[in-house]
This record gives C-alpha cells, sequence and structure tokens, in this order.
C-alpha cells in the first residue's frame, strides 16, 4: 500500500485566494482525520469523518474553512479565502475506525499565504 | 476535556546513550490509549509505540520502550543506544476508548541525537 497520499506537498498562494488540499487515504480505513500543525499551537484536529460522514468538525476554525469526503478513496480541505495566518503544515491521516487504532499519517501540505 | 504535556522542549543526547522523553497527560478516563509519534526532517508523522491503559506491562518496541504510571498519568518513552536517525520531534498522545477516535497531542519534544 502506498500510504495516505497528500497533495499538493507544498502550496503558496496569496491571500484571498481559494486553497484546496487533497488526500486519499488508506484503502480499507474507514476514519479520515485533517491535522493543522504549527509552532504555536503544535498539531490541532480540525475535522474527522467515518464512513465518509463528518463526525466532528468543531476543530475547524471558522467557516472559511470546509472539508469533504465524497467517498472512501478521496477527501479535500479548502479555504476560502485564505489569510496569512491560515499557514501552516496540513496532515491528513487515516485509521481503521476502532477504538486504540493508531493513524497512519501523509506528509503533510506546507501551506503559505503571503 | 483530555490534556497532554511534554515538558521538555528540546533534548539531546549522544549516539550509543540512552534517554528518556517525558509526558504527563490529565483525563478522567479509566480506559484510554496513549502513542508516541515521531516526526523526523522529512515532516511524516511515525507510528512509535501504542499503550493500552488497561494493560499494566509497559510496552516494548526494539530499541524503544515505554514506562506507564497509570496513577501517576505518566508515559515517558525511553529510547536505548540511541542512533543518529532517533534526530526528529517526539510527540505524545492520548486517545480516549470507545466513541470518538480523537487523538490529543502535546507539543513535542525535539530531540537531536549527536555522534
Amino acid at each position: 500500500d502506498a500510504g495516505v497520499i497528500q497533495s499538493p506537498r507544498h502550496e503558496v498562494t496569496e491571500m484571498g485566494q481559494e486553497v484546496t488540499l487533497r488526500c486519499k487515504p488508506i484503502s480499507g480505513h474507514n476514519s479520515l482525520f485533517w491535522y493543522r500543525q504549527t509552532m504555536m499551537r503544535g498539531l490541532e484536529l480540525l475535522i474527522y469523518f467515518n464512513n465518509n460522514v463528518p463526525i466532528d468538525d468543531s476543530g475547524m476554525p471558522e467557516d472559511r474553512f470546509s472539508a469533504k469526503m465524497p467517498n472512501a478513496s478521496f477527501s479535500t480541505l479548502k479555504i476560502q479565502p485564505s489569510e496569512p495566518r491560515d499557514s501552516a503544515v496540513y496532515f491528513c491521516a487515516s485509521s481503521l475506525a476502532r477504538t486504540g487504532s493508531h493513524y497512519t499519517f501523509g506528509s503533510g501540505t506546507r501551506l503559505t499565504v503571503v | 476535556a483530555q490534556t497532554v504535556t511534554q515538558s521538555q522542549p528540546e533534548m539531546s543526547v549522544q549516539e550509543a546513550e540512552t534517554v528518556t522523553l517525558s509526558c504527563t497527560y490529565d483525563t478522567s478516563e479509566s480506559n484510554y490509549y496513549l502513542f508516541w509519534y515521531k516526526q523526523p526532517p522529512s515532516r511524516q508523522m511515525i507510528l512509535v509505540i501504542r499503550q493500552e491503559a488497561y494493560k499494566q506491562q509497559n510496552a516494548t518496541e526494539n530499541r524503544f520502550s515505554v514506562n506507564f504510571q497509570k496513577a501517576a498519568k505518566s508515559f515517558s518513552l525511553k529510547i536505548s543506544d540511541s542512533q543518529l536517525g532517533d534526530t526528529a520531534m517526539y510527540f505524545c498522545a492520548f486517545m480516549k476508548e470507545g466513541g470518538s477516535e480523537k487523538l490529543v497531542f502535546g507539543k513535542g519534544t525535539k530531540l537531536t541525537v549527536n555522534p
């Protein structure tokens, strides 16, 4: 298995532009998580899905952020409009939907908003 | 809400020596899971070791072992025979049993292994 695949690896965009981050989870995993990593706040859970359904989006910072999972093999995280404070590394992770299951992380997308 | 605290922002160790990274957590749950993840400069988050709170035996994975003290809510990671490739950020994480599968992470410890 190729693991969790995220794209792009790096993204530089101008303030106000729309940004879309993509994730392909491991086949057979039915939970998917989006995390944001910054120096100040560490790793924060933004949203997670179980069987393609959003279960908890309480970590989504504001309405500018949205996430979708149209099928079991694809998820997107969209920021519109983007702001410089959104600059961070965004990780996608997947797991088997069993309590105690560890996550497998993607390589992350480093987003820079200028 | 659960919180995870890693009190050592940075540590260093000489190659081949042993180092222990500290982690404490706060929870009212009786059953839960604890994890250590490694993040090398490549940015990839890699599972190092996992502990189930209801198991008294400390988990081990080759050169990595934990000291799990449930009453003290402490979960330290010991790395034996440190290697240059162990240089990374190490994150302690908590997951409660049942319901949510959310992982709550500490802020991390940056470990440098010196030759």
